[in-house]
């Protein structure tokens, strides 16, 4: 079991905004202020949405953005598109020096 | 423009072993720490190894550790993994990726995968 706990699926229509959340599971989790998102296509290479809970990479839309409180990290997507649908995962470290994926989130947009 | 480019992936019997590289270029290899991530059939991503910038210092998760062996050369840009004692469950898609400056365990840059099969 992952330490990492997202939504199986979250689903959206063109224009709305859509949130997953990436709980921590496990209270042994050192790196929950170094929460990195990625998006990944089917058949792709995932990629870097957000990395250190909120900062968003050049290049990246300013419609992702990312946030933490207490033991939740949330990936916000607004003004959704087609092109958003996607998987998403969040990642972290443990204090063991091992990095953690969640289990990731299938994003349906409408 | 940074480019990942994984090679050596195939067909291997269970208990066997493979060796992964994965050539970089585009930015200075020696200065960032690298990783492999993999991908089972259908299933999500799974961290499997991780090296410091200037090799010394190597990370694995439990599942890998002590069969996998992750090395570097910043001579030739180059990024492995030694596979051994491989098992069924090891089949995956195996990513190389690019650790963010001062980060090991976020990564901005993916290649594109190399696909593993374990196998009888």
């Amino acid at each position: 079991q992952s330490a990492l706990t997202q939504p199986a699926s979250v689903s959206g229509s063109p224009g709305q905004s859509i949130t997953i959340s990436c709980t921590r599971t496990s209270s042994d989790i050192g790196g929950y202020n170094y929460v990195s998102w990625y998006q990944q296509h089917p058949g792709k290479a995932p990629k870097l949405m957000i990395y250190d809970v909120s900062n968003r990479p050049s290049g990246v839309s300013n419609r992702f953005s990312g946030s933490k409180s207490g033991n939740t990290a949330s990936l916000t997507i607004s003004g959704l598109q087609a092109e958003d649908e996607a998987d998403y995962y969040c990642s972290s470290f443990e204090s063991t020096s091992t990095g953690v994926f969640g289990g990731g989130t299938k994003l349906t947009v409408l | 423009e940074v480019q990942l480019v994984e090679s050596g992936g195939g067909l291997v019997q269970p208990g066997g072993s493979l060796r992964l590289s994965c050539a970089a270029s585009g930015f200075p290899f020696r200065n960032y720490a690298m990783s492999w991530v993999r991908q089972a059939p259908g299933k999500g991503l799974e961290w499997v190894s991780a090296i410091n910038d200037d090799g010394d210092s190597t990370f694995y998760a439990d599942s890998v550790k002590g069969r996998f062996t992750i090395s570097r050369d910043n001579s030739k840009n180059t990024l492995s993994l030694q596979m051994n004692s491989l098992r069924a469950d090891d089949t995956a898609i195996y990513y190389c990726a690019k650790g963010i400056a001062g980060r090991t365990f976020s990564f901005d840059y993916w290649g594109q995968g190399t696909l593993i099969t374990v196998a009888s």
